[in-house]
């Protein structure tokens, strides 16, 4: 089955700085990456995702990139704000398989002000 | 994702006790997931479900059941053979539509195992 690997498991950057996670997945047929955001005690919430046959796609500021040859994809945060405080996560899924979806361990991100 | 309901917040047990969690959504979603959070851990899939009086387990079934008796509802049961029930239960459905699709998460239900 899919492994994801998600690093570093904690990062703490200065307010405005950028922010950078990374994750691995093992499965070469996955091809649907979402990122989720979760503040404590909340639920996770989709704030991006990108499938194979895209490298990279940007929202404001944030961005996912992807390389399928490596197996890995990233998730870039510009000018970080306080409210970017979270644990990230990343994820990988089969599209057309049966939408399971398997997580990494999660990115605890602080901002410092 | 405000179309799914998880209740209840939060739910105390006794150890030897069976509990249910509930689920319940009203997207019109074909496909549920229940997922397990421990602190500092990400998400581990229990059981999902892709279509009414179907499912399949997950990667840590051991000791949990769920039916899918409604399309709208996807109920957890928790019983007394899960030794460390105590976590942060997720339950999750997306449009089961074929192919790749977000999932969105319902508020959670904490247990835990006096």
């Amino acid at each position: 089955g899919e492994n994801v690997e998600q690093h570093p498991s904690t990062l703490s950057v200065q307010e405005g700085d950028s922010a950078v996670i990374k994750c691995t997945y093992s499965d070469s047929a996955s091809n649907y990456f979402p990122w989720y955001k979760q503040e404590l005690g909340k639920r996770p919430q989709l704030i991006i995702d990108i499938r194979s046959n895209v490298g990279e796609k940007k929202d404001q500021r944030i961005a996912v990139t992807l390389n399928k040859t490596a197996k890995h994809f990233s998730l870039h945060i510009t000018e970080t704000q306080p409210e970017d405080s979270a644990v990230y996560f990343c994820a990988a899924s089969t599209q057309g398989g049966n939408e399971k979806l398997t997580f990494g361990t999660g990115t605890r991100l602080t901002i410092i002000p | 994702d405000g179309g799914i309901t998880q209740s209840p917040k939060y739910l105390f047990r006794k150890e030897g006790q069976n509990v249910t969690l509930s689920c319940e959504q009203n997207l019109n979603h074909d496909a549920m997931y229940w997922y397990r959070q421990d602190p500092g851990q990400g998400l581990r899939l229990i059981y999902y479900s892709q279509i009414v009086n179907d499912f399949q387990k997950g990667d840590i079934a051991e000791g949990y059941s769920v039916s899918r008796e409604k399309k709208e509802s996807f109920p957890l049961t928790v019983t007394s053979a899960q030794k460390n029930p105590t976590a942060f239960y997720l339950c999750a459905s997306s449009s089961g539509s074929g192919g790749a699709d977000t999932q969105y998460f319902g508020p959670g239900t904490r247990l835990t195992v006096l």
